[in-house]
Order: structure tokens, then C-alpha cells, then sequence
């Protein structure tokens, strides 16, 4: 069945790094346009990023951009978030999404979650 | 980008209908048909029950239906169940400089 799962969540200094991937099954992972969206404790859902099929178009939320990274690895059905500079308030549980679209726009929602990974920036 | 503005709460009896108010701007809700509506239960993963305003995917119970009027959109859950009890967020394509926003979230809590 379709499925996404995340890993690499876990608890980082502020100013460290950290890499989150998320391995996608049961659909043609290189077709769709995949986000990473998060959600602070007791908080709402946030949106972070997202990269075309290709990879060739990448968009940041502006509390992430120029400390966090997407990329995806189409052979291996992997999506990844490199994560740098990291502060206390990027703590949150992180899900990878897909966008339905197999076109080369996106539909701007998202119809697959994972269950999420949990990034703790503590010192 | 400023989060889209949905109500804390609302609550209702079994049976009941609610509506959750999604308000946006011109540059989002406004003037696009990008608004979705995701349910999560606590501890889970969120769930897609509404896209492109209205359309509903398929298992989600007809019971729920969006709709859109200017800058506000609409989530209507009709005869409320246990199971609906849930946080509701809303999500809007913008023409700002992220092309994502969500609402702040609104707690449904049958009575």
C-alpha cells in the first residue's frame, strides 16, 4: 500500500545538525512532488518545504531557508531534509507528504502523511 | 506569510452540523481554489478530508463538505459523531513568497 515513513528524528544541540529522510511505498515515488511539513509541541501544522519530481524546483518556508536543505533521491524512493543551525524552536514532529499531482504543477495539498519523526534542539 | 484564521474551538452535539471558518486574504483563499482541510487526531498524522474547496477523496464520509465565499472558506461536518472529535486545519496556495499556508487550527469537541 502507499506508505511514508520517516527516521533520523532525535534530540541535537542548538547550532547542531541533523538529517531526516523519508522512504516512500507502494506508488512511483519520481512522479510527485513530496513536502516536509511540521508541527511544534501543542502547536499547529506548519509547512517547511517542497521539491518538484525532478528536484529542479525547491521552495522554503522563511523560517527554514538557508539553514535547511530538501533533496530526493529518486532511485532509492528517499526524500531527505538536512537540517543545519538548528535552534529550539525548530523542535517539532516532522512528516513528509506527498502532493497527488503527476503533472509538472503541483495541486498544492496533500493527500499521503507519514507518521512523523520527532526533532528535539535541546542543550 | 501569516497563518489563515480559524476559530480555537467549536462544539457540538451528536447530530449535529458545525462549520469551521477559514479566513485568508486576496493573495490566498481569495483568489485561488487551493484550500484543502486535513483532520488529526492527537498523536496522529494529519488526514486529508477536503480538496480544491469541495472535492472529497475517496473513504472520506459525505458528511463532510467545504465551500468558499470571497476570502473565507468553510468546513461543515453534518450529524456529528464521536469520531469527529478532532483538530481541523486549513491550507491555502498564496502568492506570497512560500507557496503554502495553514490555518491556526480549530478543536472540535462533541459534546
Amino acid at each position: 500500500q502507499v506508505q511514508l515513513v520517516e527516521s533520523g528524528g532525535g534530540l541535537v544541540k542548538p547550532g547542531g545538525s541533523l538529517r531526516l529522510s523519508c522512504a516512500a511505498s507502494g506508488f512511483t515515488f519520481s512522479d510527485y512532488y513530496m513536502s516536509w511539513i511540521r508541527q511544534a509541541p501543542g502547536k499547529g501544522l506548519e509547512w517547511v518545504s517542497y521539491i518538484s519530481s525532478s528536484g529542479s524546483t525547491i521552495y522554503y518556508a522563511d523560517s527554514v531557508k538557508g539553514r535547511f536543505t530538501i533533496s530526493r533521491d529518486n532511485a532509492k524512493n528517499s526524500l531527505y531534509l538536512q537540517m543545519s543551525s538548528l535552534r529550539a524552536e525548530d523542535t517539532a514532529v516532522y512528516y513528509c507528504a506527498r502532493d497527488p499531482s503527476i503533472t509538472i504543477f503541483p495541486y498544492y495539498y496533500m493527500d499521503v502523511w507519514g507518521k512523523g519523526t520527532t526533532v528535539t534542539v535541546s542543550s | 506569510q501569516s497563518a489563515l484564521t480559524q476559530p480555537a474551538s467549536v462544539s457540538g452535539s451528536p447530530g449535529q452540523s458545525i462549520t469551521i471558518s477559514c479566513t485568508g486574504t486576496s493573495s490566498d483563499v481569495g483568489s485561488y481554489n487551493y484550500v484543502s482541510w486535513y483532520q488529526q487526531h492527537p498523536g496522529k498524522a494529519p488526514k486529508l478530508m477536503i480538496y480544491e474547496v469541495s472535492n472529497r477523496p475517496s473513504g472520506v464520509s459525505n458528511r463532510f463538505s467545504g465551500s468558499k465565499s470571497g476570502n473565507t472558506a468553510s468546513l461543515t461536518i453534518s450529524g456529528l459523531q464521536a469520531e469527529d472529535e478532532a483538530d481541523y486545519y486549513c491550507s491555502s496556495y498564496t502568492r506570497s513568497s512560500t507557496p503554502y499556508v495553514f490555518g491556526t487550527g480549530t478543536k472540535v469537541t462533541v459534546l
